[in-house]
């Protein structure tokens, strides 16, 4: 039994370059998630999708993040041109549409952008 | 908005010492609480989801409970190995299957 995996574990960027993440969800999830853990909080939602398709982004979402879950499995996760701002650890979670709600992790993703 | 809060910040407790997390929240319709646990630099792990007041679950030394403002996780008699960040989260019923809102979470030190 494979849960969600994430790649890679670790990201040190510098400012303005562009960076992407993969995630894989559990394999009979068609539901996957992306959220932003700063130190101290709890994950913030970013964006889900359904299958393929992109339901739903949050406004912390700005124009340099993009998301992508092109044949309803793995997901990327790009951000562009990369500030100080976007350290953090991005989450993916995934879940069933017929389920009961409960959202599984990965690991997570540490971006530090120098 | 959905907005959770949880208290306390932090708690430090000696081993069997046992106390309860509290998580308050505000939802236009709940679909569901959830309780994770995290490690440092690891994601959530799911623990509990809880659909109505009333409702209670357990799982070995935790047990959680439900109202219709807030939502407490007891822990009795906890060891070392239950530190850990405990993190709340809500998903409305209105907003379908979807995000989910968490508080900050309580760090929790278990003291041998």
């Amino acid at each position: 039994d494979t849960g969600v995996s994430q790649d890679p574990r670790h990201k040190i960027t510098k400012r303005g370059q562009n960076v992407t993440f993969r995630c894989d969800p559990i394999s009979e999830h068609n539901r996957l998630y992306w959220y932003r853990q700063t130190l101290g909080q709890g994950p913030e939602f970013l964006t889900y999708f359904q299958n393929e398709a992109q339901l739903e982004k949050s406004r912390l979402l700005s124009d340099r993040f993009s998301a992508e879950r092109p044949k309803g499995s793995f997901s990327t996760l790009e951000i562009q041109r990369t500030e100080q701002g976007d350290s953090a650890m991005y989450l993916c979670a995934s879940s069933l549409v017929q389920g009961t709600g409960e959202q599984y992790f990965g690991p997570g993703t540490r971006l530090t952008v120098t | 908005e959905d907005q959770v809060t949880q208290s306390p910040e932090a708690l430090r407790l000696q081993e069997g010492e046992s106390s309860s997390l509290n998580c308050s929240y505000t939802v236009s319709g709940l679909r569901g609480l959830f309780w994770y646990r995290q490690d440092p630099g690891k994601g959530p792990e799911f623990l509990f989801t809880l659909y109505s007041a009333g409702e209670e679950k357990e799982k070995e030394r935790l047990k959680a409970t439900l109202t219709k403002k807030e939502s407490f996780l007891h822990i009795t008699a906890p060891k070392p190995e239950d530190s850990a960040t405990y993190l709340c989260a809500v998903q409305g019923l209105y907003s379908g299957n979807t995000p989910l809102v968490f508080g900050k979470g309580t760090r929790l030190s278990v003291i041998a």
